[in-house]
């Protein structure tokens, strides 16, 4: 099956400082990528929809200035929380459908826990 | 739609039971269902999806069951292993969004 990859797997970062988090599709071209939140104990939250060669669309209540995503090919996405405080700490988690396929056939990655001190 | 600050829901279960885990949708229009397990500290994996046309879908040692009255899905686990200790997800595919919606999720303990 198709192979989605997230790095880093861990982070811990200073409150103020921006973390990089990059999701890619390894066998598969992806022209959509989902960015998910995930608190401990809950579901999956979609923060916003990454966009080959557009803008991504973020859900209602969620800072596209504080959560920049870059869509820059066709099998790679980032995620990055500028200026990160400690209720920014989570569970990022990225998806992405097969190019051509049904959105909702999609593969995830393995997650990149954020901790900010 | 969202879940907002809920504690998982639990299920233990003997190692060679059978599992249920059960799911409340949102939207009577949703047209696909899927099923996930995610392990600690993992991505979600897809374990069994059903269409709104059908109201029973079997895999390997998994069914899911759809009752689109009352906006219900379950899982079933035949002979429950510790390998399927997780939590597992339902989410649906509504209408006219383009992403999924995830359910509130269920832990699942199997005792050996």
């Amino acid at each position: 099956g198709a192979v989605v990859s997230q790095h880093p797997s861990r982070v811990i970062c200073k409150s103020g400082t921006s973390v990089k988090i990059e999701c890619r599709s390894l066998d598969f071209q992806a022209t959509t990528m989902f960015w998910y939140r995930q608190f401990p104990k809950q579901s999956l939250m979609l923060m916003a929809t990454s966009n080959e060669g557009s803008k991504a669309t973020y859900e209602q209540g969620v800072e596209k200035d504080k959560f920049l995503i870059n869509h820059a090919s066709l099998t790679l996405s980032t995620l990055t929380v500028t200026s990160a405080h400690p209720e920014d700490s989570s569970f990022y988690i990225c998806s992405a459908p097969v190019s051509g396929t049904e959105f909702y056939e999609q593969y995830f990655g393995p997650g990149t826990r954020l901790t900010v001190t | 739609g969202e879940n907002v600050g809920l504690h998982l829901p639990t299920l233990s279960v003997q190692e060679g039971d059978n599992s249920i885990i059960n799911c409340a949708y949102s939207n009577s229009a949703s047209d696909y269902f899927i099923w996930y397990k995610q392990e600690s500290g993992k991505g979600p994996q897809f374990i069994i999806d059903i269409r709104s046309n059908m109201d029973k879908r079997q895999g390997q040692r998994v069914t899911v069951l759809l009752n689109k009255t009352v906006k219900h899905l379950s899982l079933q686990i035949a002979a429950t292993q510790p390998g399927d200790s997780a939590v597992y997800f339902c989410a649906e595919n509504q209408p006219g969004a383009n992403n999924l919606f995830f359910g509130t999720g269920t832990r699942l303990t199997v005792i050996p």
